[in-house]
């Protein structure tokens, strides 16, 4: 039973370029987080999606940024027009149910901005 | 605005010894409060998961308590091992909150051989 998957695990972008981040979650789980780890700071909370919906993207920055987990195929993290200050780890997490608390997270996409 | 505080912010000690992280956080209110393992370039691993009714987990050498009035939790690594270095975060989900996590800035552990 595969983990959580993210790819690409490094993404490199120069300044005003996209970067899409994917993450499939644990088989069977249907509620995926996605959080960021700027350098030398906490993790903090970004979105949080259902199939098909967003549940709570309080975190997520209002511009450039977007999410998505449509019913077929992986979530996507979405980061339009690149500046220096995206750089950062990106995580996703995947649970069974929506208040069991047990996350299983990734290994991380890390985004570096030129 | 719950807000999670992690002391020491770096710790170092020899093989073999027992050590305690500590971990604050500001509204008690909270739905359950989780310790994750972090390695360099690495994902998290979840190590402990208290539920706000319980006052402890245990898995194996580690133990992690709560003290949800206070807003604290320990946890405690007994009989430190240099495979132990790692960064270790605190991490709270709020009521309704489900699985959105606020986390503490992790203590970083370094066990010397």
């Amino acid at each position: 039973n595969a983990g959580v998957m993210q790819n690409p695990r490094h993404l490199v972008r120069r300044r005003g370029q996209e970067a899409r981040l994917r993450c499939s979650p644990m088989k069977g789980h249907s509620h995926v987080y996605w959080y960021r780890q700027l350098p030398e700071e906490g993790l903090k909370f970004m979105v949080y999606l259902q199939k098909e919906n967003i549940i709570d993207e309080s975190g997520m920055p209002k511009e450039r940024f977007s999410a998505e987990f449509p019913k077929e195929g992986p979530s996507i993290l979405r980061i339009q027009q690149v500046v220096r200050g995206d750089s950062a780890a990106y995580f996703c997490a995947s649970s069974l149910d929506r208040d069991t608390g047990e996350l299983f997270f990734g290994e991380g996409s890390r985004l570096t901005v030129l | 605005k719950q807000e999670v505080t992690q002391i020491p912010a770096a710790l170092s000690v020899p093989e073999g010894e027992n050590l305690v992280l500590n971990c604050s956080f500001t509204d008690s209110a909270i739905y359950n409060l989780q310790w994750f393992r972090q390695d360099p370039g690495k994902g998290l691993t979840s190590l402990l998961l208290i539920q706000s009714s319980q006052r402890e987990q245990t898995s194996g050498r580690l133990n992690a308590s709560l003290d949800k009035s206070s807003g604290r939790s320990t946890l405690y690594i007994a009989a430190s091992q240099p495979g132990d270095s790692a960064t270790y975060l605190c991490a709270v989900s709020g009521p309704n909150a489900g699985n959105m996590l606020t986390f503490g800035g992790g203590t970083r552990l370094m066990v010397k051989p």
